[in-house]
């Protein structure tokens, strides 16, 4: 069966610095990987994924992810965290129609 | 293009009460889902479609039924509440065409049952 995990429930990180969310997955046949993140309040929007090629895949908001095979991961990224980037982050993996999400990493970039 | 919207946004049950959670999508996608958010727990799927007149179980489908009798629309019903029921609510469509399309996600609606 198809899975994700995020090793870390909260992350908290200085504004200005870089930041990493870290996603692990397991799968059966290529991967087909996904970040959302998901603002007080809201539902989840959609940030980017990995289908195939390029290993560092670039999305919304600034933010990036790197596919790395040989570790099964597929860790978020940002240069230069912003206040505005605190949220709940979720990684996500394809499991034939659906999505299996993993348990959330709340990050927080303080002044 | 309203995308994904959610009705009602709040609602407070009690015990063995019924209710409809309604998701309607603009955008003409074939797959609709229902899931349910847990604090730990990320996001469960409870039951999902992939067209109109199709539902199928996801991984936490007991206590739930639903129906997507047009396309633009799925429905979420409780027969009979109960407390562990209590959760935040989220519909997401997304379009055909590619195992690698994007969910597109409503905007959750919060459900407490007493």
């Amino acid at each position: 069966a198809q899975s994700v995990a995020q090793p870390e429930d909260q992350v908290n990180v200085a504004e200005g610095n870089p930041l990493t969310v870290k996603c692990t997955y397991s799968v059966s046949g290529n991967p087909y990987l996904f970040w959302y993140v998901q603002y007080p309040n809201r539902g989840l929007q959609f940030l980017l994924k990995y289908i195939t090629g390029d290993n560092l895949v670039k999305g919304s908001y600034g933010f990036e992810a790197e596919f790395n095979k040989s570790q099964t991961s597929f860790h978020l990224k940002k240069p230069s965290a912003l206040v505005s980037d605190s949220a709940l982050y979720f990684c996500a993996v394809r499991d034939g129609g659906k999505l299996i999400f993993g348990q959330g990493t709340e990050l927080s970039v303080k002044p | 293009n309203a995308g994904v919207t959610q009705t009602p946004k709040f609602r407070v049950l009690k015990t063995g009460q019924s209710m409809t959670l309604l998701c309607a999508q603009d955008m003409n996608h074939e797959y609709m889902y229902w899931y349910r958010q847990d604090p730990g727990m990320g996001l469960r799927l409870i039951h999902y479609s992939v067209g109109e007149g199709t539902t199928a179980k996801g991984e936490v489908p007991d206590g739930y039924n639903v129906s997507r009798l047009k396309k633009q629309n799925f429905l979420l019903g409780l027969e009979s509440a109960a407390p562990s029921q209590t959760s935040v609510y989220f519909c997401a469509s997304r379009a055909s065409g590619g195992p690698y399309n994007e969910q597109f996600f409503g905007p959750g609606t919060r459900l407490t049952v007493l």
